[in-house]
């Protein structure tokens, strides 16, 4: 079946400092890759849809300065948190997609998520 | 505005008892809908999806679920649990313009099993 990675699977960072993460489709080319954010007990949010080529759709409320992210290829997406503070703490999701056929239903596949201290 | 909700925040259940998880969607077309189990601190694997024909879905583990678009349902059922389905369960509805490509998840049912 489709394998997404994420790298690294945890990280602590100071406060002040970039952390970029990176979400690989292993072995399928993705059509749109998308970035999550999990907090403790909660359920995902969506914060960005990213494509190939193109700059990233950010939901609402998630500022496109902060989260930078870059799609450099259908198979590489990565997230740079910057200039990271205590309240980015976090568990961060990615999620590759891919067509199901000809139509138009798609199927994401899960990375295994990425842990972010800010200390 | 397409949603999705999961009434049962927490459950728990001995092993070897029967489970249902509640989801129910709103949403004005066909839904393409999917169950999602997600264990500690890793990402989310997919259980099941529907997306149309029969109406009882098959998955992976053991579960199933039946789509009821009269009562805007896709509970997920598993006969017989074992204990290591303790899990948080996400269920999700399929949404997007020209094309069917972003999830609305639901808040999540944290399932407890007991020996």
């Amino acid at each position: 079946g489709a394998v997404v990675s994420q790298h690294p699977s945890r990280v602590i960072c100071k406060s002040g400092t970039s952390v970029k993460i990176e979400c690989r489709s292993l072995d399928f080319q993705a059509t749109t890759m998308f970035w999550y954010r999990q907090f403790p007990k909660k359920s995902l949010m969506l914060m960005a849809t990213s494509n190939e080529g193109s700059k990233a759709t950010y939901e609402q409320g998630v500022e496109k300065d902060k989260f930078l992210i870059n799609h450099a290829s259908l198979t590489l997406s990565t997230l740079t948190v910057t200039s990271a503070h205590p309240e980015d703490s976090s568990f961060y999701i990615c999620s590759a997609s891919q067509r199901l056929g000809l139509g138009i239903i798609y199927e994401q596949y899960f990375g295994p998520g990425t842990r972010l201290t800010v200390t | 505005a397409q949603s999705v909700t999961q009434p049962d925040i927490h459950i728990t259940v001995s092993e070897g008892a029967s489970l249902e998880l509640r989801c129910n969607y709103s949403y004005g077309a066909t839904p393409y809908l999917f169950w999602y189990v997600q264990s500690p601190g890793q990402g989310l694997q997919l259980l099941l999806k529907y997306f149309s024909g029969d109406t009882l879905v098959q998955g992976i583990k053991g579960f199933e679920a039946e789509f009821k678009r009269s009562q805007s349902s896709f509970n997920l059922r598993k006969p017989s649990v074992h204990w290591s389905d303790a899990a948080e369960y996400f269920c999700a509805v399929a949404s997007g313009s020209g094309g069917y490509n972003k999830l609305i998840f639901g808040a999540g049912t944290r399932l407890a099993v007991h020996p």
